[in-house]
């Protein structure tokens, strides 16, 4: 199994511009998130999704979008690109059995910066 | 509302000497809680959780962690740090799908 993959690894873009993260996960998990990691502010929930055709805002969300055509992929766009968005993105799974227990499993990240 | 608050955002130890690094939770309901290994440029990886099956949880790499609910703390501990310790180290706590808060981290440096 791969796990959690993310395509692109590293991306450079221009304020305005447009791109789109995607996330796959082969392990059948239900629940998908999608995170940015900032230096010293941890992991801050920006999108997550409880099952294919369904997303959910999470803490951060302004200037992204999600998309769960499937249940193996999460899409994470960005729109119009802006400095602030520069970060490290991270996508995650997860299948509860038991309510509450959200264990996660991560991808590689995406660094992305904004000129 | 949940919360984690990781108490240092480095720490520092010698190769061969305690880890004890520092987390502390708040919860409306009870809570469940991870911790999580970053090494660098890479993603997150799950070292222990806690379910309420035990209170005290071992996990990956010889780390524990003991719930104490008096205290509302789930530290993390080993008794002898090697050097691929080093990394960044997060707490979570969980209510749900979609409901986990992190930690700001805790950056482990081992001295050799």
């Amino acid at each position: 199994n791969a796990g959690v993959t993310q395509t692109p690894k590293f991306r450079v873009l221009k304020t305005g511009q447009s791109m789109t993260l995607l996330c796959a996960q082969d392990m059948n998990h239900e629940y998908m998130y999608w995170y940015r990691q900032d230096p010293g502010m941890g992991l801050r929930l920006i999108h997550y999704s409880v099952g294919e055709g369904t997303t959910a805002k999470g803490e951060v969300p302004d200037g992204y979008n999600v998309s769960r055509l499937k249940k193996q992929n999460f899409l994470l766009g960005l729109e119009s690109a802006a400095p602030s968005q520069t970060s490290v993105y991270f996508c995650a799974s997860s299948y509860s059995l038991l309510a509450g227990v959200d264990e996660q499993f991560f991808g590689p990240g995406t660094r992305l910066t904004v000129l | 509302a949940q919360s984690v608050t990781q108490l240092g955002s480095h720490v520092s130890v010698s190769e061969g000497a305690l880890v004890l690094l520092r987390c502390n939770y708040s919860s409306s309901v009870p809570p469940y809680l991870f911790w999580y290994v970053q090494y660098p440029n890479q993603g997150l990886q799950l070292l222990l959780k806690y379910t309420s099956a035990a209170t005290l949880v071992k996990g990956i790499n010889g780390f524990e962690a003991e719930f104490k609910k008096s205290e509302t703390s789930f530290h993390l501990t080993k008794p002898s740090a090697h050097m691929s310790d080093a990394a960044e180290y997060f707490c979570a706590v969980s209510a749900g799908a979609g409901k986990s808060t992190f930690g700001d981290g805790t950056t482990l440096t081992v001295k050799p």
